[in-house]
């Protein structure tokens, strides 16, 4: 079955304790993608990968790192989380990058809550 | 830098109603737009995809349509039932077609 895949989906965590979200795909998609969704504020993207070792920053990237290091895996790093960040989060994959010409998928999101 | 509205913010229908939502964006140099459902607490289910070239799509009871000029698309949903209960939001690629703006959606209710 066609996925992407998040983990965890739920995490409650202290400011400042380093954290990983993992995003995995199995559709050998080129395109995969970072979001935080908030209250009033929506949907917003955080950083996005054309391809292995291609990232680069969304709208807001402060705070987050990625990495590419293969293709099916998309990892969002807090290296030292603030309750600004707490939110609900979702990766996203497609194929043909460049310009969004096929569907995104999206994984069932991580709720993630720092205190 | 685009921004993305959706009207109505809210709409609740009995069910077997026709209805449309809208989506406008303020950048016409896009490459497609993209409408997804959204469940509680779930992630965003991809519904239908048009390209910049296309005026429509259709999928089922679903058909959006893209008018690049007036910055708009609609998506209509034909003979609505309770399952379509969800929130509907549209989005757009920027101009390089990497980064997406989403709309803030609109949460659809049929009642039975």
């Amino acid at each position: 079955e066609a996925q992407v895949t998040q983990n965890p989906r739920y995490l409650i965590t202290v400011t400042g304790k380093k954290l990983t979200v993992t995003c995995s795909q199995n559709m050998n998609h080129e395109y995969m993608s970072w979001y935080r969704q908030d209250p009033g504020l929506g949907l917003r993207q955080i950083y996005y990968s054309m391809n292995v070792e291609v990232t680069d920053k969304g709208d807001v990237p402060e705070g987050y790192k990625v990495s590419r290091k293969e293709k099916r895996n998309f990892p969002l790093i807090l290296e030292s989380p603030s309750p600004n960040q707490t939110s609900l989060y979702f990766c996203a994959s497609s194929a043909l990058a460049g310009y969004g010409n096929q569907p995104q998928h999206f994984g069932d999101g991580t709720r993630l809550s720092i205190l | 830098k685009q921004e993305v509205t959706q009207i109505p913010a809210a709409l609740s229908v009995p069910e077997g109603e026709n209805l449309v939502l809208n989506c406008s964006f303020t950048d016409s140099a896009i490459y497609n737009l993209q409408w997804f459902r959204q469940d509680p607490g779930k992630g965003l289910t991809s519904l239908l995809l048009i390209q910049s070239s296309q005026r429509e799509q259709t999928s089922g009871r679903l058909n959006a349509s893209l008018d690049k000029s007036s910055g708009r698309s609609t998506l209509y949903i034909a003979a609505s039932q309770p399952g379509d209960s969800a929130t509907y939001l549209c989005a757009v690629p920027d101009n390089y077609g990497q980064n997406f703006v989403f709309g803030p959606g609109t949460r659809l209710s049929v009642l039975p």
